[in-house]
């Protein structure tokens, strides 16, 4: 059972903070790695994607992987009120039509403190 | 995303009935997934499209199935409903020049009572 894990939180920070959001899987040939928002009744929301090992930067969200690790994160920078809401990763299956399909995890609850 | 659109978004029916829920999409993409939400699950795949009649099942595919006789729609019926089917149902697609990444529909909440 290929598996992604989350700290399931709250996790809170104070306004104006640096939120760091966690996520491991077990799937080693995993290629692509998502951060959606989910907003309390309101549907999953993309913020960021990304393929390769390193840093991926788009505005205040930093999303950080480490495949050998099997790790990937997410930095949110001066975290505002508005940023809480659940954070879902997700990861793709192996190659080939499995690239296709995401695994998700449980999420993490994010609030932020004004 | 307006690329994307489910129906009906909200839903009370009794045990044992029928169900479909609709997924539509605007933009002729061959990839089409449901998934169901539930607390303490979080998002778990149902079935998927990677194409017109052309489906797999997902997860947690029981008690469930679909159809897509056109790119731009797949449904999602559940044969005769029960009460472990209330949840909430996302259909998600691909949406303009994506590759792997999936955008969601608005959602369906399904109450079974």
């Amino acid at each position: 059972q290929k598996e992604v894990e989350q700290n399931s939180g709250p996790l809170s920070v104070p306004e104006g903070a640096i939120a760091s959001l966690n996520c491991t899987y077990s799937d080693r040939g995993s290629q692509s790695f998502f951060w959606y928002r989910q907003y309390s009744g309101k549907s999953p929301e993309l913020i960021m994607f990304i393929y390769s090992n390193g840093d991926k930067e788009d505005g205040r969200f930093t999303a950080q992987l480490n495949k050998a690790s099997q790790y990937v994160s997410l930095l949110i920078r001066d975290s505002q009120p508005s940023d809480s809401a659940t954070y879902l990763c997700a990861v793709n299956r192996d190659s080939g039509a499995g690239s296709y399909q995401l695994t998700f995890g449980k999420g993490t609850k994010l609030s932020v403190i004004p | 995303d307006a690329g994307i659109t489910q129906s009906p978004r909200h839903k009370v029916t009794e045990t044992g009935t029928p169900v479909t829920l609709r997924c539509h999409q605007t933009e002729n993409h061959r990839y089409m997934y449901w998934y169901r939400q539930d607390p303490g699950h979080g998002l778990r795949l149902i079935h998927y499209s990677y194409g017109v009649k052309d489906t797999d099942k997902g997860e947690v595919s029981d008690g469930y199935s679909v159809s897509r006789s056109k790119t731009e729609d797949f449904l999602l019926t559940l044969e005769s409903a029960t009460s472990s089917q209330t949840s909430v149902y996302f259909c998600a697609t691909k949406l303009g020049q994506a590759q792997y990444e999936q955008y969601f529909g608005p959602g369906t909440r399904l109450t079974v009572t």
